[in-house]
């Protein structure tokens, strides 16, 4: 079984530029969750799919922050523009509706340098 | 929400059981207590989860005691791969809440 899949696995660009990463859940699984692990830290929640639609994202900085999962299969997070803050490891989960143990299986992140 | 509270930092020797403790106090009677585990430049892996009884899988096992307090996370044989760190979550609502963790360093 294909695990989750996220490119790119590194981004450097400029503060103010935009970045978008993309992500591709494991097959089957309808929910799909974006993380921001800054270093040092445990991975903080962005934004929670179901499907296509969004469960959670009270912690999503909306201003510059976006996602989107329009087929519900795989998804894109972008941030625009940048800032120095948002240097991190991105990562995406994904996990199986409808059982209650909500094991998630993530991807192995991008990591992201904001100079 | 249940929190967690985890030692920051142990050794262990190659080849001995690794006993990674977590006390999550404050946990309802419905909320299962997960760990994972995060080797460096990796996503976090799911290691295994349980609710009240006593949980074992390829990987490892969970025990967890009768009043649900603690918990504790045991690698039987642990390897130089096994270093990493440890997250004991407690999970309200489908939620995953990760903190600091317990970095777990496997010695030769």
């Amino acid at each position: 079984e294909a695990g989750v899949a996220q490119s790119p696995r590194y981004k450097i660009i400029e503060k103010r530029q935009s970045v978008a990463f993309w992500c591709n859940p494991i097959s089957g699984h309808a929910t799909l969750y974006w993380y921001q692990q800054i270093l040092g830290q445990g991975p903080k929640l962005l934004i929670q799919f179901q499907n296509n639609g969004v469960v959670d994202d009270s912690q999503l900085p909306k201003d510059r922050f976006s996602a989107e999962r329009l087929k519900g299969v795989d998804s894109t997070l972008k941030i625009q523009p940048a800032k120095l803050e948002d240097s991190a490891v991105y990562l995406c989960a994904s996990s199986f509706l409808g059982r209650r143990e909500n094991i998630q299986y993530f991807g192995a992140g991008t990591r992201l340098s904001v100079l | 929400d249940a929190k967690t509270t985890q030692p920051t930092s142990m050794d262990c020797a190659e080849g001995r059981a690794a006993n990674l403790p977590c006390n999550h106090s404050t946990i309802s009677g419905n909320e299962y207590v997960y760990w994972y585990r995060q080797i460096h430049s990796q996503g976090p892996q799911y290691i295994i989860h349980g609710l009240k009884n006593n949980e074992t899988n390829e990987m490892a096992s969970l025990i967890i005691t009768e009043d649900r307090k603690s918990s504790t996370l045991i690698l039987p044989h642990a390897t130089l791969r096994d270093t990493a760190v440890y997250y004991c979550i407690v999970n309200p609502r489908g939620k995953l809440i990760f903190g600091q963790g317990t970095t777990l360093q496997v010695k030769p």
